[in-house]
């Protein structure tokens, strides 16, 4: 079993609408939960960094962590066709590497 | 977020040849940072971890008589491929720690 498991997609939304993403994972020893955003040929980026379980909002995006169920998710409010990109979730025990999700691919239709 | 710099951004070699990668961190020093390797659709993955000073710390499988990594000052790392072949090419993309990790532009390599 993967440390970290996301959904590769690939997923299409209509302009406008709210997408979810979501990472789970199996080892309770992360306590540090990232989201990046990768454009095509382009490092990732980062989105969002929480360190604890419940809501983190950012502008349009929001971080949800649920430590209880090993549950991340990030949603992505009124989506925009620059939104379109890859969304790899990110997790970290505080020490060594961090461990990446496959990423999903999301693309945003106008 | 901090910044972190990656030069050159692609680049294309003949087989055989080795071509060097800089990483920087711009308004930061990193005691620690990370060489990752991305093919097509697929993730990252890690293949190094460099430590300023000392030797770097290679993951299972990347061999490290290939992929050279140098962390000479707390903002530069660099990643020589040498003896490039094909089977090389690839999205290289370096990455540094500050509160968060933050990760360059990454280099194209394509070895013809």
């Amino acid at each position: 079993q993967k440390e970290v498991e996301q959904d590769p997609g690939p997923l299409s939304v209509p302009e406008g609408a709210i997408v979810s993403l979501n990472c789970t994972y199996s080892n309770s020893a992360f306590q540090y939960f990232m989201w990046y955003r990768q454009y095509s040929r382009k490092g990732p980026e980062l989105l969002m960094y929480t360190y604890s379980s419940g809501n983190k909002e950012d502008g349009r995006f929001t971080a949800q962590v649920d430590k209880s169920s090993k549950y991340i998710s990030l949603f992505i409010r009124d989506s925009q066709p620059s939104d379109s990109a890859t969304y790899l979730c990110a997790l970290y025990t505080g020490a060594n590497n961090l461990f990446f999700g496959t990423g999903t691919r999301l693309t945003v239709i106008p | 977020g901090a910044v972190v710099s990656q030069h050159p951004s692609w680049v294309i070699c003949k087989s055989g040849t080795s071509v060097k990668i800089e990483c920087r961190s711009l308004d930061f020093q990193a005691t620690t940072m990370f060489w990752y390797r991305q093919f097509p659709k697929q993730s990252l993955m890690l293949m190094a971890t460099s430590n300023e000073g000392s030797k770097a710390t290679y993951e299972q499988g990347v061999e490290k008589d290939k992929f050279l990594i140098n962390h000479a000052s707390l903002t530069l790392s660099t990643l020589t491929v040498t003896s490039a072949h094909p089977e090389d090419s690839s999205f290289y993309i370096c990455s540094a720690r500050d509160n968060s990790q933050f990760f360059g532009p990454g280099t194209r390599l394509t070895v013809l």
